[in-house]
């Protein structure tokens, strides 16, 4: 596609429910990114994914947090039993090679998710 | 350990008044890169720049400007003549370059109201 795509734009979760936010990178993107970004607060690192290789999960705030790229494209953050300070927009990015700091890394429009 | 600050949480102008965000950045690496994002209502981070450590040149792309002064580790970005659609969350952002870099470490935001 023309740009990163993220489903759902919103989503609200009872606190202890299971949710699936999915991430469709740019064609023929090496890797991608997940940022999760609290309400006034940057994005913060959570995961890296070369291909369906995930490489660094060093950010991910607790085991309750999965992410998987099973085929090298579409990516897929999973956040078990949320809760309240899961609430937070969640964002993907992806680049065509592994470090394309040349153009930046391009970024979807995130899924906000709200757990009440 | 890298660090990026922008101490303007939020700033205010009339239309056609100039602006300036202030990034300042910690890091310990010799070699980086410095980029700014623009975060409109809609979501997503759009890439503006990238500045590699080793190129202290003031860039101009229009009405924006950056102004890279290593030796106070400042970054700034200033808006000519600002518009109502320069209104969005602007992020300074900082990685180390090198082999196994990809982590985006983000300052927490300026929020650019322009008034008509």
């Amino acid at each position: 596609g023309a740009g990163v795509s993220q489903s759902p734009r919103y989503k609200v979760a009872k606190r202890g429910q299971d949710v699936a936010l999915r991430c469709d990178p740019i064609s023929g993107h090496v890797s991608l990114f997940w940022y999760q970004q609290a309400l006034g607060q940057g994005p913060e690192f959570l995961t890296y994914f070369q291909n369906e290789a995930q490489l660094d999960k060093s950010g991910l705030p607790s085991d309750r947090f999965f992410a998987e790229r099973p085929e090298g494209s579409v990516s897929t953050l999973k956040i078990q039993r949320t809760q309240q300070e899961d609430s937070a927009v969640y964002l993907c990015a992806s680049s065509l090679m592994r470090t394309d700091f040349n153009y930046g890394y391009t970024f979807g429009s995130g899924t906000r998710l709200t757990v009440v | 350990a890298q660090k990026v600050t922008q101490a303007q949480t939020e700033i205010s102008v009339v239309e056609k008044e100039d602006v300036t965000l202030d990034c300042v950045y910690e890091t310990r690496d010799t070699t980086y890169y410095l980029f700014w994002y623009k975060q409109p209502p809609s979501g997503e981070l759009v890439f503006l720049i990238r500045r590699n450590s080793f190129d202290e040149q003031n860039e101009i792309s229009g009405r924006y400007s950056w102004n890279f002064q290593k030796s106070t580790s400042s970054f700034n970005f200033t808006i000519t003549a600002s518009q109502v659609v320069d209104s969005a969350v602007y992020f300074c952002a900082l990685v180390r370059s090198g082999a196994g870099s990809y982590q985006l470490t983000f300052g927490k935001g300026t929020k650019l109201s322009v008034i008509p």
